[in-house]
Protein backbone atom coordinates (compact mmCIF):
# COMPACT_ATOMS: atom_id res chain seq x y z
CA UNK A 1 0.00 0.00 0.00
CA UNK A 2 1.44 3.16 -1.05
CA UNK A 3 1.09 6.35 1.18
CA UNK A 4 0.53 9.99 0.09
CA UNK A 5 3.93 11.74 -1.73
CA UNK A 6 4.25 15.47 -1.78
CA UNK A 7 6.51 17.52 -3.70
CA UNK A 8 8.55 19.39 -3.29
CA UNK A 9 8.82 19.36 0.40
CA UNK A 10 10.52 22.80 0.96
CA UNK A 11 10.20 26.06 -1.54
CA UNK A 12 10.89 29.46 -1.38
CA UNK A 13 9.16 32.28 -3.58
CA UNK A 14 9.01 36.01 -4.11
CA UNK A 15 5.58 37.65 -3.34
CA UNK A 16 3.55 37.97 -6.47
CA UNK A 17 4.97 34.29 -8.34
CA UNK A 18 3.15 31.56 -8.79
CA UNK A 19 3.54 28.20 -7.41
CA UNK A 20 2.29 24.76 -8.08
CA UNK A 21 2.88 21.74 -5.81
CA UNK A 22 2.02 18.30 -5.92
CA UNK A 23 0.66 15.03 -4.80
CA UNK A 24 0.10 11.39 -5.33
CA UNK A 25 -2.51 9.94 -3.86
CA UNK A 26 -2.62 6.45 -1.86
CA UNK A 27 -3.52 3.63 -4.33
CA UNK A 28 -6.98 2.81 -4.10
CA UNK A 29 -8.24 6.07 -2.92
CA UNK A 30 -10.48 8.63 -5.02
CA UNK A 31 -10.83 11.54 -3.13
CA UNK A 32 -7.44 14.68 -2.60
CA UNK A 33 -8.04 16.95 -0.18
CA UNK A 34 -5.47 20.40 0.47
CA UNK A 35 -5.29 21.88 3.74
CA UNK A 36 -3.10 25.28 4.75
CA UNK A 37 -1.22 24.66 7.85
CA UNK A 38 0.06 27.81 9.47
CA UNK A 39 2.53 27.55 12.46
CA UNK A 40 0.87 26.62 15.65
CA UNK A 41 -2.66 25.63 14.21
CA UNK A 42 -4.70 23.54 12.66
CA UNK A 43 -5.24 22.40 9.38
CA UNK A 44 -7.19 24.92 6.74
CA UNK A 45 -9.45 23.32 4.23
CA UNK A 46 -8.99 24.76 1.22
CA UNK A 47 -10.39 22.40 -1.30
CA UNK A 48 -11.00 19.09 -2.38
CA UNK A 49 -11.27 16.70 -5.49
CA UNK A 50 -13.49 14.19 -6.22
CA UNK A 51 -13.62 12.13 -10.23
CA UNK A 52 -11.21 15.37 -11.32
CA UNK A 53 -14.16 17.64 -10.32
CA UNK A 54 -13.84 20.52 -7.07
CA UNK A 55 -16.36 18.98 -4.61
CA UNK A 56 -15.88 21.42 -2.31
CA UNK A 57 -14.40 24.68 -0.89
CA UNK A 58 -13.09 26.20 2.39
CA UNK A 59 -12.69 30.18 2.48
CA UNK A 60 -9.76 30.47 -0.16
CA UNK A 61 -9.68 33.12 -2.70
CA UNK A 62 -10.08 32.08 -6.29
CA UNK A 63 -5.83 32.15 -6.96
CA UNK A 64 -5.87 29.24 -4.86
CA UNK A 65 -7.02 26.58 -7.34
CA UNK A 66 -6.22 22.82 -8.14
CA UNK A 67 -6.21 19.89 -10.63
CA UNK A 68 -7.18 16.20 -10.34
CA UNK A 69 -5.37 13.55 -12.78
CA UNK A 70 -7.32 10.30 -13.67
CA UNK A 71 -4.45 8.29 -11.73
CA UNK A 72 -6.11 10.61 -8.73
CA UNK A 73 -2.43 12.55 -8.25
CA UNK A 74 -3.50 16.20 -7.81
CA UNK A 75 -1.99 20.22 -8.09
CA UNK A 76 -2.11 22.54 -6.00
CA UNK A 77 -1.64 26.15 -7.78
CA UNK A 78 -1.44 29.72 -6.23
CA UNK A 79 -1.61 32.61 -7.80
CA UNK A 80 0.14 36.17 -7.00
CA UNK A 81 1.40 34.91 -3.71
CA UNK A 82 0.65 36.74 -0.76
CA UNK A 83 3.22 37.44 2.65
CA UNK A 84 0.63 35.48 4.18
CA UNK A 85 0.37 32.31 1.93
CA UNK A 86 3.51 31.04 4.02
CA UNK A 87 2.85 27.67 5.30
CA UNK A 88 2.92 24.15 5.06
CA UNK A 89 0.25 22.91 2.54
CA UNK A 90 -0.76 19.09 3.00
CA UNK A 91 -2.41 16.82 0.95
CA UNK A 92 -4.77 14.04 2.19
CA UNK A 93 -6.47 11.26 0.56
CA UNK A 94 -9.34 9.54 1.57
CA UNK A 95 -12.05 7.06 -0.14
CA UNK A 96 -15.59 9.42 -0.58
CA UNK A 97 -18.68 8.44 1.82
CA UNK A 98 -16.80 5.93 3.68
CA UNK A 99 -16.18 6.47 7.20
CA UNK A 100 -12.55 5.96 7.01
CA UNK A 101 -9.72 8.38 7.88
CA UNK A 102 -7.85 10.31 5.79
CA UNK A 103 -4.17 9.46 4.28
CA UNK A 104 -1.59 12.83 4.91
CA UNK A 105 1.09 13.53 3.18
CA UNK A 106 4.14 15.04 4.94
CA UNK A 107 3.39 18.24 3.49
CA UNK A 108 5.08 21.34 1.40
CA UNK A 109 6.84 24.19 3.28
CA UNK A 110 6.21 27.21 1.19
CA UNK A 111 7.96 30.24 2.30
CA UNK A 112 7.11 33.37 0.52
CA UNK A 113 9.53 36.96 0.52
CA UNK B 1 -17.74 25.60 12.14
CA UNK B 2 -14.78 24.68 13.76
CA UNK B 3 -14.31 22.27 16.85
CA UNK B 4 -12.95 23.40 19.75
CA UNK B 5 -10.30 21.23 21.63
CA UNK B 6 -9.12 21.72 25.20
CA UNK B 7 -7.12 21.65 26.79
CA UNK B 8 -4.98 23.82 24.48
CA UNK B 9 -1.78 22.08 25.77
CA UNK B 10 -0.80 19.20 29.10
CA UNK B 11 2.17 18.03 29.86
CA UNK B 12 2.97 15.17 31.33
CA UNK B 13 5.21 12.63 33.25
CA UNK B 14 5.62 8.91 31.26
CA UNK B 15 2.86 6.54 33.03
CA UNK B 16 0.30 9.56 33.32
CA UNK B 17 -3.18 10.06 31.88
CA UNK B 18 -4.62 12.68 29.87
CA UNK B 19 -8.05 13.26 28.15
CA UNK B 20 -8.30 15.65 25.61
CA UNK B 21 -11.86 16.92 24.29
CA UNK B 22 -13.84 18.10 21.73
CA UNK B 23 -16.65 20.07 20.94
CA UNK B 24 -18.92 20.69 18.30
CA UNK B 25 -21.88 24.03 18.40
CA UNK B 26 -23.62 21.82 15.54
CA UNK B 27 -24.21 17.86 15.90
CA UNK B 28 -21.94 15.51 15.06
CA UNK B 29 -22.30 12.50 12.99
CA UNK B 30 -18.68 11.63 13.07
CA UNK B 31 -15.00 12.84 14.54
CA UNK B 32 -11.82 12.23 13.43
CA UNK B 33 -8.59 11.92 15.92
CA UNK B 34 -5.08 12.39 14.36
CA UNK B 35 -2.07 13.21 15.84
CA UNK B 36 0.65 15.50 14.33
CA UNK B 37 4.74 15.29 15.31
CA UNK B 38 6.81 18.35 15.04
CA UNK B 39 7.61 18.67 11.13
CA UNK B 40 5.43 15.49 10.50
CA UNK B 41 2.20 15.00 8.46
CA UNK B 42 -1.02 14.09 10.54
CA UNK B 43 -1.23 10.48 11.65
CA UNK B 44 -5.30 9.05 11.46
CA UNK B 45 -5.60 7.67 14.80
CA UNK B 46 -9.53 6.27 14.78
CA UNK B 47 -12.63 7.95 13.68
CA UNK B 48 -15.89 7.70 15.87
CA UNK B 49 -19.35 7.08 14.48
CA UNK B 50 -22.32 8.26 15.85
CA UNK B 51 -24.31 5.15 16.96
CA UNK B 52 -21.07 3.51 16.79
CA UNK B 53 -18.85 1.88 19.65
CA UNK B 54 -16.03 3.46 21.40
CA UNK B 55 -13.27 3.27 19.70
CA UNK B 56 -9.42 2.16 20.93
CA UNK B 57 -5.99 0.52 20.84
CA UNK B 58 -3.55 0.05 22.62
CA UNK B 59 -3.68 2.55 25.31
CA UNK B 60 -5.62 5.64 23.28
CA UNK B 61 -9.19 5.35 22.97
CA UNK B 62 -11.76 7.86 22.56
CA UNK B 63 -15.37 7.65 23.19
CA UNK B 64 -18.38 9.96 21.42
CA UNK B 65 -21.13 11.87 23.37
CA UNK B 66 -24.12 12.97 20.48
CA UNK B 67 -26.52 14.38 23.14
CA UNK B 68 -23.40 16.39 24.52
CA UNK B 69 -21.83 16.93 20.74
CA UNK B 70 -18.60 15.95 22.65
CA UNK B 71 -15.75 13.57 22.03
CA UNK B 72 -12.45 12.68 24.04
CA UNK B 73 -9.98 10.77 23.48
CA UNK B 74 -7.88 9.25 26.34
CA UNK B 75 -4.73 8.47 26.75
CA UNK B 76 -3.70 5.93 29.75
CA UNK B 77 -0.61 5.17 30.90
CA UNK B 78 1.43 7.61 28.27
CA UNK B 79 4.54 6.75 26.28
CA UNK B 80 6.95 9.24 25.09
CA UNK B 81 6.45 8.82 21.94
CA UNK B 82 2.48 9.76 22.85
CA UNK B 83 4.38 13.70 22.44
CA UNK B 84 2.66 15.71 19.39
CA UNK B 85 -0.22 18.09 18.94
CA UNK B 86 -3.67 15.56 18.38
CA UNK B 87 -6.34 17.45 16.53
CA UNK B 88 -9.65 16.47 16.44
CA UNK B 89 -11.90 16.41 12.97
CA UNK B 90 -15.51 16.94 12.15
CA UNK B 91 -17.48 16.57 8.98
CA UNK B 92 -18.38 20.08 7.05
CA UNK B 93 -21.24 20.27 5.14
CA UNK B 94 -19.10 20.02 1.83
CA UNK B 95 -18.02 16.23 3.19
CA UNK B 96 -14.60 17.89 3.82
CA UNK B 97 -12.75 17.97 7.60
CA UNK B 98 -13.19 20.41 9.38
CA UNK B 99 -10.16 20.56 12.09
CA UNK B 100 -9.84 22.01 15.63
CA UNK B 101 -6.48 23.77 16.72
CA UNK B 102 -4.75 21.20 18.73
CA UNK B 103 -3.68 20.24 21.49
CA UNK B 104 -0.20 19.57 22.70
CA UNK B 105 0.84 17.28 24.68
CA UNK B 106 4.96 16.53 25.53
CA UNK B 107 5.23 13.76 27.78
CA UNK B 108 7.99 13.98 30.38
CA UNK B 109 10.47 10.88 31.26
Amino acid sequence: ETGVTQSPTHLIKTRGQQVTLRCSSQSGHNTVSWYQQALGQGPQFIFQYYREEENGRGNFPPRFSGLQFPNYSSELNVNALELDDSALYLCASSLLGRPYGYTFGSGTRLTVV
Amino acid sequence: QQPVQSPQAVILREGEDAVINCSSSKALYSVHWYRQKHGEAPVFLMILLKGGEQKGHEKISASFNEKKQQSSLYLTASQLSYSGTYFCGTRGSQGNLIFGKGTKLSVKP
